[in-house]
């Protein structure tokens, strides 16, 4: 898993609560991933990260927030969850700049009752 | 329509078969094409990465670029049970910066029977 480690990995909530999922890296990539993937859609991109303080949104964006406040974690936020956010996240690093590839987590199971 | 088509499957071979998954394309300034595989409850893992058109070989895999025909193919020669996964290519335009994302297929559900 390239160093990553994501928590919780199986969260069960309610609508309307709020949920912070965490990605933790070891080896200080400045490049990371929240992604989210279901069936019939794929792999989703929802924001993304180049360093510390600085992100920007992916294309599903809407209902997430996201924090890097330190180079090895990266928060992804759901403000106020809803059904349709039920899903598997992943998060994912890149290991330089200069490439393309990028290497996953485990990934969090998320179901929002 | 989607920038990348992959037939979702499930495609169900027999141990040792020889194994063809596809993806098609619909931007040619797509440059660089990749492959994962994701085992259940797992994620993604990178297999192949290739660069515009030709072929690359790494063991039982193949990863083939056929960009006159927007096409994309892995081969997995003698086909093991656990090569059973759910295999997701992915694909990225000439490179703008550092910033690119990919762009992802659905993914082939692959089943290798012993």
């Amino acid at each position: 898993d390239a160093g990553i480690t994501q928590s919780p990995r199986h969260k069960v909530t309610e609508t309307g609560t709020p949920v912070t999922l965490r990605c933790h890296q070891t080896e200080n990539h400045r490049y990371m991933y929240w992604y989210r993937q279901d069936p019939g859609h794929g792999l989703r991109l929802i924001h993304y990260s180049y360093g510390v303080k600085d992100t920007d949104k992916g294309e599903v964006s809407d209902g997430y927030s996201v924090s890097r406040s330190k180079t090895e974690d990266f928060l992804l936020t759901l403000e106020s969850a809803t059904s349709s956010q039920t899903s598997v996240y992943f998060c994912a690093i890149k290991i330089a700049a200069s490439t393309d590839t990028q290497y996953f987590g485990p990934g969090t199971r998320l179901t929002v009752l | 329509q989607k920038e990348v088509e992959q037939d979702p499957g499930p495609l169900s071979v027999p141990e040792g078969a020889i194994v063809s998954l596809n993806c098609t394309y619909s931007n040619s300034a797509f440059q660089y094409f990749m492959w994962y595989r994701q085992y259940s409850r797992k994620g993604p893992e990178l297999l192949m990465y290739t660069y515009s058109s030709g072929n690359k070989e790494d063991g039982r895999f193949t990863a083939q670029v056929d960009k006159s025909s927007k096409y994309i193919s892995l081969f997995i020669r003698d086909s093991q049970p656990s090569d059973s996964a759910t295999y997701l290519c992915a694909m990225i335009r000439e490179r703008a910066g550092n910033n690119r994302k990919l762009i992802w297929g659905l993914g082939t559900s692959l089943a290798v029977n012993p």
